[in-house]
């Protein structure tokens, strides 16, 4: 079975300040991981994903990711806040074969000016 | 956004009406699906349609039905709704399904009111 967990209800961080949110994964076989954020009022958007190759996966808006196997996490991170990034961050996993991504429950992000 | 509409973006009902909701694609994409979104709770999956056909239905009430007549248009029939099928309905696409390895594009939603 697949499993997504994202820890932290809530993650707080002062603008211009480096930024994680995290999440980690179960999924038999190997996992395809995405990251998608979510606006007031507005559907999800695709920041970036990880299929196979380097660890680390850029995205949009100055988002990155790390896929690190040992420790089944895909940790979203950007080097310097915006207040414009406060949003809902979700995780999702998905693999070959299957039709079915699953969500994690999602992580706000507050970003202070 | 443009790229998946929905309508209506906000609707209530009874819980004896019917109404239903419409999903549309630009993106020439091969597969669409539902997803119902709850306060605090993950994106369920409701249901998968790759090239037309239906290949997931994530046992999802018979009140909630679905149909694609096209890989463009996904629909949402609902009927005899109860309260706590309140929440906001998504309707994505991606280049097709089963592969797993397709980012999805979501459109903004249908917030349903059940009352």
């Amino acid at each position: 079975a697949q499993s997504v967990a994202q820890p932290e209800d809530q993650v707080n961080v002062a603008e211009g300040n480096p930024l994680t949110v995290k999440c980690t994964y179960s999924v038999s076989g190997n996992p395809y991981l995405f990251w998608y954020v979510q606006y007031p009022n507005r559907g999800l958007q695709f920041l970036l994903k990880y299929i196979t190759g380097d660890n680390l996966v850029k995205g949009s808006y100055g988002f990155e990711a790390e896929f690190n196997k040992s420790q089944t996490s895909f940790h979203l991170k950007k080097p310097s806040a915006l207040v414009s990034d406060s949003a809902l961050y979700f995780c999702a996993v998905s693999r070959s074969g299957t039709y079915k991504y699953i969500f994690g429950t999602g992580t706000r992000l507050k970003v202070l000016a | 956004e443009t790229g998946v509409t929905q309508t209506p973006r906000h609707l209530v009902m009874g819980m004896t009406n019917k109404k239903s909701l419409k999903c549309e694609q630009h993106l020439g994409h091969n597969a669409m699906y539902w997803y119902k979104q709850s306060a605090k709770k993950p994106l369920e999956l409701m249901f998968v349609y790759n090239f037309k056909e239906q290949t997931e239905n994530n046992s999802v009430p018979s009140r909630f039905s679905p149909e694609c007549p096209n890989s463009s248009h996904l629909f949402l029939h609902l009927h005899t709704l109860q309260p706590e099928d309140s929440a906001l309905y998504l309707c994505a696409s991606s280049q097709e399904a089963g592969q797993g390895v397709y980012e999805q594009y979501f459109g903004p939603g249908t917030r349903l009111t059940v009352t």
